[in-house]
């Protein structure tokens, strides 16, 4: 069955890097695009990042744009977040999700998510 | 950037209650529009796609409804695993915005 295992979370001192990672089985990774979500303490969900399946075409929110970089590595089926310049609020548990598709609708949607890592932006 | 708007933040009902959860969007997003269930300490639980499409595995009191700017989420027949909260989310244009979210609490 697929399986989404996310890695990486920590402490981090404010201004620093961090790198999360996503561990994919039991799906054709190397033609999913995956996205990766976030969920502050006490918050909603928000989405933060996609990238298709060929590492084309990438998109950010507007919160980590400039600071957060999506990548993947299909012949390793695994997705990458690189964080630079966190701030407090990028306090939050990362989830890792795959994109399916409804027919040739183009709507997608996350059916397979992570369990999440937390990632904790403090001095 | 399309905004989703979920409202109330939370709702109290009790077992066996038919509960409706509105969303709505800042601008017509046709039928790209997602539901999800989220527990504390779990990854969030798809429910339904394309705005009424129930995901395999979801239980039939699930419904979802609309098109343009309003949509539902509808539980038949609350059942106490239902009780979380629950978010709406727009696939039509990146950022793929959430709603802040519904909480279900047990009234």
């Amino acid at each position: 069955q697929v399986q989404l295992v996310e890695s990486g979370g920590g402490v981090v001192q404010p201004g620093r890097s961090l790198r999360l990672s996503c561990a994919a089985s039991g799906l054709s990774f190397s033609t999913s695009g995956m996205h990766w979500v976030r969920q502050a303490p006490g918050k909603g969900l928000e989405w933060v990042a996609v990238i298709p399946y060929d590492g084309s075409n990438k998109y950010y929110a507007e919160s980590v744009k400039g600071r957060f970089t999506i990548s993947r590595d299909n012949s390793k089926n695994t997705l990458y977040l690189q964080m630079n310049s966190l701030r407090a609020e990028d306090t939050a548990v990362y989830y890792c999700a795959k994109g399916d598709y409804y027919g040739g609708s183009g709507i997608e949607y996350f059916q397979h998510w992570g369990q999440g890592t937390l990632v904790t932006v403090s001095s | 950037d399309i905004q989703m708007t979920q409202s109330p933040s939370s709702l109290s009902a009790s077992v066996g209650d038919r509960v409706t959860i509105p969303c709505r969007a800042s601008q017509s997003i046709s039928t790209y529009l997602n539901w999800y269930q989220h527990k504390p300490g779990k990854a969030p639980n798809l429910l339904i796609y394309a705005a009424s499409i129930l995901q395999s595995g979801v239980p039939s009191r699930f419904s979802g409804s609309g098109s343009g700017t309003d949509f539902t989420l509808t539980i038949s027949s609350l059942q106490p695993e239902d009780f979380a909260t629950y978010y709406c989310q727009q696939i039509l244009s990146t950022p793929f915005t959430f709603g802040q979210g519904t909480k279900l609490e047990i009234k």
